[in-house]
């Protein structure tokens, strides 16, 4: 079984539309989580952490459910900038992060 | 601004050859890692290391080995290089330990023919 998760997509969203992303863990041990952005043919950027409260930055909302593993990414009013595969990252053991295959968005004006 | 620098964008060795990827970062981090990053499997843990001259393996280390003599850089090396490693190679480094950001390399992009 993989450490994490992610529905691959394609997701297809007009401008202005809500998304939703989820993953799973499989890791009940796992410490911190994350969001990773990778545009095409460049390097992920971190995009934000995942917080047990759940946490806002902008547009984009993070939460964790740990009683079901899973992780979510919420963006709202999708611009077309927004477009790019989004990377969902746990984090298990000292030092090392596992990453899932990606989410591929892409909004469409 | 943190920068993660590796030696090539793009690099095409033949079967067997021995391939050389070099990582270079100057914000002082303590780990630096390798990733191999395929469609349909993500990114895969090569190799990390926490400290100069130390080295741990990842996910799938077969095939690699790596180095790090300088606390700022951290190598690939593919002994003997085979078709089922063309692959995007990631660099990239961190703070130690707690919560933390990986900052990547702009990837190198190995075919092997």
């Amino acid at each position: 079984r993989k450490e994490v998760e992610q529905d691959p997509g394609p997701f297809n969203v007009p401008e202005g539309a809500t998304v939703a992303f989820n993953c799973t863990y499989s890791n009940s041990a796992s410490q911190s989580f994350f969001w990773y952005r990778q545009d095409c043919r460049k390097e992920p950027k971190l995009l934000m952490s995942v917080y047990s409260s759940g946490n806002e930055d902008g547009r984009f909302t993070a939460q964790l459910n740990r009683a079901s593993q899973y992780i979510s990414l919420l963006i709202r009013d999708s611009k077309l900038s927004d477009s790019a595969t989004y990377l969902c990252v746990v984090k298990a053991g000292a030092n090392n992060l596992f990453f899932g295959t990606g989410t591929r968005l892409t909004v469409i004006p | 601004d943190v920068k993660v620098t590796q030696s090539s964008r793009y690099l095409v060795k033949r079967t067997g050859e021995k391939v050389f990827l070099e990582c270079v970062q100057d914000m002082d981090h303590e780990n630096m890692f390798w990733y191999r990053q395929d469609p349909g499997l993500g990114l895969r843990l090569i190799y990390f290391s926490y400290d100069v001259k130390m080295k741990e393996k990842g996910d799938i280390p077969e095939g690699y080995s790596v180095s790090r003599e300088k606390k700022e850089r951290f190598s690939l090396i593919l002994e003997s290089a085979s078709t089922n490693q063309t692959s995007m190679y990631l660099c990239a480094s961190s703070w130690q330990g707690g919560s933390y950001e990986q900052y990547f390399g702009p990837g190198t992009r190995l075919t092997v023919t």
